[in-house]
């Protein structure tokens, strides 16, 4: 079973429609979570942090669920900039006092159409 | 500021020939480093992460090794490439751990590797 799994992709949606990214991870240790995004050909930069009790910002609402190890990103009324690939990601926390690892699903692909 | 620099943007190699990718942190001191590879249209696999000079851990055998000579400066090495090493190669730090403390990772701009 892969550490992070994501929804395969990829999404097609009209603007300003409603989309929801869900992710599951398989370690229980796993402390801290976020929401990456990589527009085509370039680096993943952060969407946004994910904590426990759920976080929005602006058009963006993440959600944590620890009893079922699962992760979703909420995105409503889409934009064409919106079009991008989603990365969940989970740290994988540390080893005898050793930093944590990020570990990246493999990611879903949006496209928000006109 | 930090800023991550990671160098070449692009390289062409033969099978065979050997590869030496150097990332390079500034502003910041005793980072968490971290290489990732990236097959066209798939995510991002750990290759290998670091939590000090001379300390590496593997996350996936292959013919890849990683090396830290310095507090922030990571290199990624092969002495013979194959094909399927092909790729977009990226590098990342973290601010070293603390408990309790939730940190993002930073990723340099990306090697795209074609291993002709």
């Amino acid at each position: 079973r892969k550490e992070v799994e994501q929804d395969p992709g990829p999404f097609n949606v009209p603007e300003g429609a409603t989309v929801a990214f869900n992710c599951t991870y398989s370690n229980s240790a796993s402390q801290s979570f976020f929401w990456y995004r990589q527009d085509c050909r370039k680096e993943p930069k952060l969407l946004m942090s994910v904590y426990s009790s759920g976080n929005e910002d602006g058009r963006f609402t993440a959600q944590l669920n620890r009893a079922s190890q699962y992760i979703s990103l909420l995105i409503r009324d889409s934009k064409l900039s919106d079009s991008a690939t989603y990365l969940c990601v989970v740290n994988i926390p540390p080893f005898y006092n050793q930093g944590g690892k990020l570990i990246f699903g493999q990611g879903t692909e949006l496209s928000v159409k006109p | 500021s930090q800023t991550i620099h990671q160098w070449p943007a692009t390289l062409v190699q033969p099978v065979g020939s050997p590869l030496s990718l150097e990332c390079t942190v500034e502003g910041t001191s005793n980072p968490n480093l971290y290489w990732y590879r990236q097959a066209a249209g798939r995510g991002l696999q750990l290759l290998f992460y670091s939590v000090g000079i001379g300390q590496i851990s593997s996350e996936v055998p292959q013919n890849l090794s990683a090396s830290r000579p310095q507090d922030r400066q990571f290199i990624l090495s092969s002495k013979k490439l194959l094909l399927s090493d092909s790729g977009f190669y990226l590098c990342a730090w973290r601010p070293t751990y603390r408990v309790g403390v939730n940190t993002e990772a930073f990723f340099g701009q990306g090697t795209r590797l074609t291993v002709v």
